[in-house]
């Protein structure tokens, strides 16, 4: 149990467009779901907290306008990067938390998905 | 806020050797402390936590050992394995998660 999918698990866009990554808990409903970015050989830096049903809460210096987090379900979160651009190449990775009051399983815990790795040409 | 520090940022070990990882954390409400192991491309994946009412935690190789007063915690990880090369995280958390930099084990075969 608790698996999280991400996709697509690479992609390559143009400078100026628009990215959607989905983040889905397959097998448990996720009460809050987290989105990462990782640069290469550095560790995770939280962007943003989704919970569902409600706005996103972002990180500071993280714009909120050019990535538009929606978390429509217990099961599905997005991430979209708007008018990408080369600096916004990196690896995304989401993370989901169990619904609170799941029995016989950690609700500290936050199961990640594969990740998705951006690069804007 | 939280601040995590972890150490080594490398290490390399041969295979059957012992690795030990540690990490040092600044907030005294942090309560749940997760490691993750992360191979190249992938996403993390939990390899053992702990909570702050416990001081220690085994599961197989691996263990985890928490010092609430010093505010350490250290992964240890026994007759290590090429398998185990990865990048290893810790985490301290009360709500969201606090990383650590990060170590990158080498098993030596």
């Amino acid at each position: 149990g608790a698996v999280v999918s991400q996709h697509p698990s690479r992609v390559i866009c143009k400078s100026g467009t628009s990215v959607k990554i989905e983040c889905r808990s397959l097998d448990f409903q996720a009460t809050t779901m987290f989105w990462y970015r990782q640069f290469p050989k550095k560790s995770l830096m939280l962007m943003a907290t989704s919970n569902e049903g409600s706005k996103a809460t972002y990180e500071q210096g993280v714009e909120k306008d050019k990535f538009l987090i929606n978390h429509a379900s217990l099961t599905l979160s997005t991430l979209t990067v708007t008018s990408a651009h080369p600096e916004d190449s990196s690896f995304y990775i989401c993370s989901a938390r169990r619904l609170a009051g799941a029995p016989a399983e950690s609700t500290d815990t936050q199961y990640f998905g594969p990740g998705t790795r951006l690069t804007v040409l | 806020g939280e601040n995590v520090e972890q150490h080594p940022s490398t290490l390399s070990v041969q295979e059957g050797d012992s690795a030990v990882i540690k990490c040092t954390y600044s907030d005294s409400a942090s309560n749940y402390f997760p490691w993750y192991k992360q191979e190249l491309g992938k996403g993390p994946q939990l390899i053992i936590d702990i909570r702050s009412n416990v001081g220690e935690k085994k599961d197989q190789r691996i263990a985890v050992t928490l010092n609430k007063t010093a505010k350490h915690f250290s992964l240890h990880i026994t007759e290590t394995q090429p398998e185990d090369s990865a990048v290893y995280f810790c985490a301290a958390s009360v709500d969201q998660f606090y990383f650590g930099t990060g170590t990158s084990l080498t098993v030596i075969p």
